[in-house]
């Protein structure tokens, strides 16, 4: 069974650019995660969909930050435009529960380490 | 609001026993989870403990788990080399910090 795929794998940009980053969960995964993870740090939830809707975009900067599940499967994350401290590896995950309560296995990509200059 | 977190560093050698602790703040988690981040790659769940529970084995882990402290530990017995990476607790999507592992011949 495949992982979950993330791209680009490494991206640097100068501030006040834009970037999107994508990610293609497990077939057949219901629910997608995005996390920001600044060096040192743990990972920190941007938004959490299940199929294409929103379930938690509290911690998404929404003035600069927007995500997209199209159908229900692919995933977009874009940021628009940079800040230094946007700095940070980018991790999306899956997993195949409702992922609100009970056991909930999240799967993770490699994620997309951005560098902005 | 939620937190989760734990002490940054350890260092032990080959052979030994690891011991990672976690402290959370939200009694409402029904499991806790453990995951491990080697250099380069995304998590990997390592193991977890539903709530009802106090201690889970499996293997060479050992997980511990006191509800009334909120406190979560994970134990490595017999640590190896291929264990250096960090380990992160977490509740649902909340993530502690992450402890970094250092295993030394």
């Amino acid at each position: 069974e495949a992982g979950v795929a993330q791209s680009p794998r490494y991206k640097i940009i100068e501030k006040r650019q834009s970037v999107a980053f994508w990610c293609n969960p497990i077939s057949g995964h219901a629910t997608l995660y995005w996390y920001q993870q600044i060096l040192g740090q743990g990972p920190k939830l941007l938004i959490q969909f299940q199929n294409n809707g929103v379930v938690d975009d509290s911690q998404l900067p929404k003035d600069r930050f927007s995500a997209e599940r199209l159908k229900g499967v692919d995933s977009t994350l874009k940021i628009q435009p940079a800040k230094l401290e946007d700095s940070a590896v980018y991790l999306c995950a899956s997993s195949p529960t409702d992922g609100t309560s009970g056991y909930n296995e999240q799967f993770f990509g490699p994620g997309t380490r951005l560098t902005v200059l | 609001g939620e937190d989760v977190e734990q002490s940054l560093f350890l260092s032990v050698r080959e052979g030994d026993s690891s011991v990672i602790n976690c402290t959370y703040t939200d009694s409402s988690s029904t499991y806790l989870y453990w995951y491990k981040q080697e250099p380069g790659a995304g998590l990997q769940l390592l193991t977890y403990i539903f709530s009802n529970m106090d201690m889970k084995q499996d293997q060479r882990l050992t997980v511990l788990l006191n509800k009334k402290d909120k406190h979560l530990s994970l134990r490595i017995a017999d640590t190896q080399t291929g264990d250096s990476a960090i380990y992160f607790c977490a509740e649902l999507v909340i993530f502690g910090t992450g402890t970094r592992l250092q295993v030394f011949p």
